[in-house]
């Protein structure tokens, strides 16, 4: 597709169950960003990527969470016994641009843990 | 104190109104954006700019470095600019975005 695609759209997990988010960007888009929104908030940086290399990721609320973008494209968000407080819209983001492009932003996983 | 304040919180107008949301940060940047996000999440990207202002049909956004402040301004609103409207700055070296909480506008018929 054309867009950023992200899955699942929705996740419902139970408290301790490990979760995937997946995040497709828009082909050759050098730029990939994870953002967590919790309801009725702004969105809050996670992590950033350029191409494979994770260049920051002081955004990840604990060691729980983890992302990779093995190959510089398709990018996992990975979160490990998981927490009611981690109940939010998983946003991704990418850019054609190394710093300061245009960002397209895929339609979210809404996790919702139990 | 929030890095990027946005204000009204809220804001309901009666279609054709003059809208304008506001946005104020405190730290250095490269670039604003202000983004557009309707129920179910899917966030639209309206302008970025670092300096001056730029128009996009009945969109208008201008940014003041000196007084570090944007503004959103609809013309001629109407019901499906019913949204939430989030200002978002990029700071740092690896231009990380820092979000507002958003203004939620709604433009009643």
């Amino acid at each position: 597709g054309a867009g950023v695609s992200q899955s699942p759209r929705y996740k419902v997990a139970k408290r301790g169950q490990d979760v995937a988010l997946r995040c497709d960007p828009i082909s050759g888009h050098v730029s990939l960003f994870w953002y967590q929104q919790a309801l009725g908030q702004g969105p809050e940086f996670l992590t950033y990527f350029q191409n494979e290399a994770q260049l920051d990721k002081s955004g990840l609320p604990s060691d729980r969470f983890f992302a990779e973008r093995p190959e510089g494209s398709v990018s996992t968000l990975k979160i490990q016994r998981t927490q009611q407080e981690d109940s939010a819209v998983y946003l991704c983001a990418s850019s054609q641009a190394v710093r300061y492009g245009e960002l397209f932003f895929g339609e979210g996983s809404r996790l919702t843990v139990l | 104190k929030n890095e990027v304040e946005q204000s009204p919180q809220n804001l309901t107008a009666q279609e054709g109104e003059f809208i304008t949301i506001n946005c104020s940060y405190s730290v250095g940047i490269s670039a604003l954006h202000w983004l557009q996000q309707h129920p179910g999440g899917g966030i639209v990207s309206l302008f970025m700019l670092s300096s001056g202002k730029k128009k996009h049909g009945r969109l208008i956004a201008t940014i003041n470095i000196q007084e570090k402040h944007s503004s959103l301004h609809i013309t001629a609103s109407h019901p499906r600019d019913s949204a939430v409207y989030i200002c978002a700055v990029r700071s740092g070296s690896q231009g990380n975005l820092i979000f507002g909480k958003g203004t939620k506008l709604s433009v009643k018929p």
